[in-house]
């Protein structure tokens, strides 16, 4: 079954700094999002991405952060400089359409921020 | 706005139990409804995805209704096992607009005790 793949799994990175996250959504896919998960709580919806622009962000989703999909087959995450507040597990999701198509989710970086 | 509540927030049964997990969502205007699995520091999974127009779905010893109207929705897990044990998340997207973010309940977490 087709997999939604997201890399690094674990990142480690000290306050101030740029992070990248990775993701390669189902190649036949054409909505992207990514979601992020701070321990305890629910999971919360960052950023969509649909015909190579920002379809809707959220309140998180401020200056510092942006996304890329340089190739047409990666789909990338991009915090400017890092904060303690920004340690979380992200994840990259796709789906194939509209409506009535449901989520696939990759399996997660956590982000740790020293 | 979207909230979802899933009760309990926890559960412990014995192995061979059959067990419901609920879900509730306040605003009933949803195209559909997915239930995922997240195990310990893991991705979320897909388990199943029920369309508005149904009323239940189902795979293997997991059998998921909506009752749109009412806004609520339950994953029945039939003769649980140890390796079910994990957190079960339930989660809408918004109807309306093209983005289809997902609002997320917090979760219940599942323990199957062998």
């Amino acid at each position: 079954e087709p997999e939604v793949t997201q890399t690094p799994s674990h990142q480690v990175t000290q306050m101030g700094q740029e992070v990248i996250l990775r993701c390669v959504p189902i190649s036949n896919h054409l909505y992207f999002y990514w979601y992020r998960q701070i321990l305890g709580q629910k999971v919360e919806f960052l950023v969509s991405f649909y015909n190579n622009e920002i379809s809707e962000k959220s309140e998180i989703f401020d200056d510092q952060f942006s996304v890329e999909r340089p190739d047409g087959s990666n789909f990338t995450l991009k915090i400017r400089s890092t904060k303690l507040e920004d340690s979380a597990m992200y994840f990259c999701a796709s789906r194939e359409g509209d409506r009535g198509y449901g989520y696939t989710f990759g399996s997660g970086t956590r982000l740790t921020v020293v | 706005k979207q909230e979802v509540t899933q009760i309990p927030a926890a559960l412990s049964v014995p192995e061979g139990e059959n067990l419901v997990l609920n879900c509730s969502f306040t605003d009933s205007a949803i195209y559909n409804l997915q239930w995922f699995r997240q195990d310990p520091g893991k991705g979320l999974t897909s388990l199943l995805l029920i369309q508005s127009s149904q009323r239940e779905q189902t795979s293997g010893r997991l059998n998921a209704s909506l009752d749109k109207s009412s806004g609520r929705s339950t994953l029945y897990i039939a003769a649980s096992q140890p390796g079910d044990s994990a957190t079960y998340l339930c989660a809408v997207p918004r109807s309306g607009g093209s983005n289809y973010k997902l609002t997320f309940g917090k979760g219940t977490l599942l323990t199957v005790n062998p």
